[in-house]
């Protein structure tokens, strides 16, 4: 049973580039969760997607979206990029109907640097 | 907004010894908790989690956590280290805004093992 994937595993970006970011639930998942792990800090909450909407939104710019597609899996963009968005940005997925009750598994993550 | 704060951004121990990674939160509402561990270079693993119900909660790895709301705690615990242990530890909390469960996280503590 195959867990959650992020593909890429590395990414460098020049500054005002745009990127995207993938991940692929645990099976059985329907809900899929973004954050962003900044060097030496813990994961800050970005979004979650479920039904393919987006659910909940932490306290980050629009220049951070989203999609969720059918099959579950999610993808992150992130427009006109800075400095500040390198990190280890980490996919979580859970089931939907469980809310904190079920357990939310992580990806390895993609490290993302902007140069 | 919930917050969680993590006493001590490094935790040294000798292999045997005990371990104590302290944890504290606020919420406005009564709190679902978490730990996870985080390995270099890995995503975050759940260690354990309080929902509801009995307040010491047993993890995995030997680990356990005890729910202390006057006290507003979660702190961890392991009666014995193993080399095995050393890693990153994190403190969450579950937002529960629109149904969803973005997690809060703490900045984290690095558990050190000492031959």
């Amino acid at each position: 049973d195959a867990g959650v994937t992020q593909s890429p595993t590395h990414l460098i970006k020049t500054r005002g580039q745009q990127v995207t970011l993938r991940c692929s639930p645990k099976s059985g998942h329907d809900t899929v969760s973004w954050y962003q792990q900044a060097l030496g800090q813990g994961p800050q909450f970005i979004f979650q997607y479920y039904e393919e909407e987006e659910r909940q939104r932490g306290n980050f710019p629009d220049r951070f979206s989203g999609h969720q597609f059918p099959n579950y899996s999610s993808e992150l963009n992130v427009n006109a990029l800075l400095l500040g968005d390198s990190a280890l940005y980490l996919c979580a997925s859970s089931l939907g109907g469980q809310g904190p009750l079920g357990e939310q598994y992580f990806g390895p993550g993609t490290r993302l640097t902007v140069t | 907004a919930q917050s969680v704060t993590q006493l001590g951004s490094h935790v040294s121990v000798s292999e045997g010894a005990l371990v104590l990674l302290r944890c504290n939160y606020s919420s406005s509402v009564p709190p679902y908790l978490f730990w996870y561990v985080q390995y270099p270079n890995q995503g975050l693993q759940l260690l354990l989690k309080y929902t509801t119900g009995a307040t010491l909660v047993k993890g995995i790895n030997g680990f356990e956590a005890e729910f202390k709301k006057s006290e507003t705690s979660f702190h961890l615990t392991k009666p014995s280290a193993h080399m095995s242990d050393a890693a990153e530890y994190f403190c969450a909390v579950s937002d529960l805004k629109g149904g969803a469960d973005g997690l809060t996280f703490g900045k984290g503590t690095h558990l050190i093992i000492q031959p």
